[in-house]
């Protein structure tokens, strides 16, 4: 497919534990997001990528949280010794020079 | 800090009917403005954009932008049951390519 990918779909761990989760963008967008979205509630951004820039770090909520890119493809967002208030859908997203940002289906995670 | 504001909703209308959603921005620079249809349990999808004053319109959906009163519009003609969804207004300026995003406006259209 041409979208945005992510994995795993849901993930169930347990507090404490470590988790990573993968966003692979849209071939050709230089810029990769990642949000998150609590339930029933608004995104909340977290890290942007913009091709070979330093990322800006500025949603992150806590330094649990660090993420990756390996030049304009694949990014892993890992959440260290998980908490409770960490469950929420993580969604990726990429765009297009012009802005345009399309979203990947999001990895739901439950910390238990 | 920049500030997207939407009316949380659900805004019912009925089947056939117009829907208009709105939102209202804080940033004067910003420049290009997006509305996401977001269903429950899904992610978010891009739907319209425009970076202009004016009216922009693409099927059943019209985008307006005004700038001066920093608020964006999204009509929905000819309103269906499955246009029933979150609508997410995202705003980014010139110089900073994240997107804002509103907490989004709840549409219910009822058959």
């Amino acid at each position: 497919g041409a979208g945005v990918s992510q994995s795993p779909s849901n993930k169930v761990t347990e507090k404490g534990k470590d988790v990573e989760l993968r966003c692979d963008p849209i071939s050709g967008h230089t810029a990769l997001y990642w949000y998150r979205q609590s339930l029933g509630q608004g995104l909340e951004f977290l890290i942007y990528f913009q091709g070979n820039s330093a990322p800006d770090k500025s949603g992150l909520p806590s330094d649990r949280f660090s993420a990756e890119r390996t030049g304009e493809s694949v990014s892993t967002l890992t959440i260290q010794r998980t908490q409770q208030e960490d469950s929420a859908v993580y969604l990726c997203a990429s765009s297009t020079r012009t802005g345009l940002m399309y979203f990947g289906p999001g990895t739901r995670l439950t910390v238990t | 800090q920049k500030e997207v504001e939407q009316n949380s909703g659900p805004l019912s209308v009925p089947e056939g009917a117009i829907a208009s959603l709105n939102c209202t921005y804080s940033d004067r620079g910003s420049q290009s403005f997006f509305w996401y249809r977001q269903y429950s349990g899904k992610s978010p999808e891009l739907i319209m954009f425009i970076y202009s004053n004016g009216d922009k319109e693409d099927g059943r959906f019209t985008a307006q932008l005004n700038k001066a009163s920093q608020y964006v519009s999204l009509l929905i003609r000819d309103s269906q049951p499955s246009d029933s969804a979150t609508y997410l207004c995202a705003v980014t300026n010139s110089g900073y390519s994240t997107l804002t995003f509103g907490k989004g406006t709840m549409l219910l259209v009822s058959p």
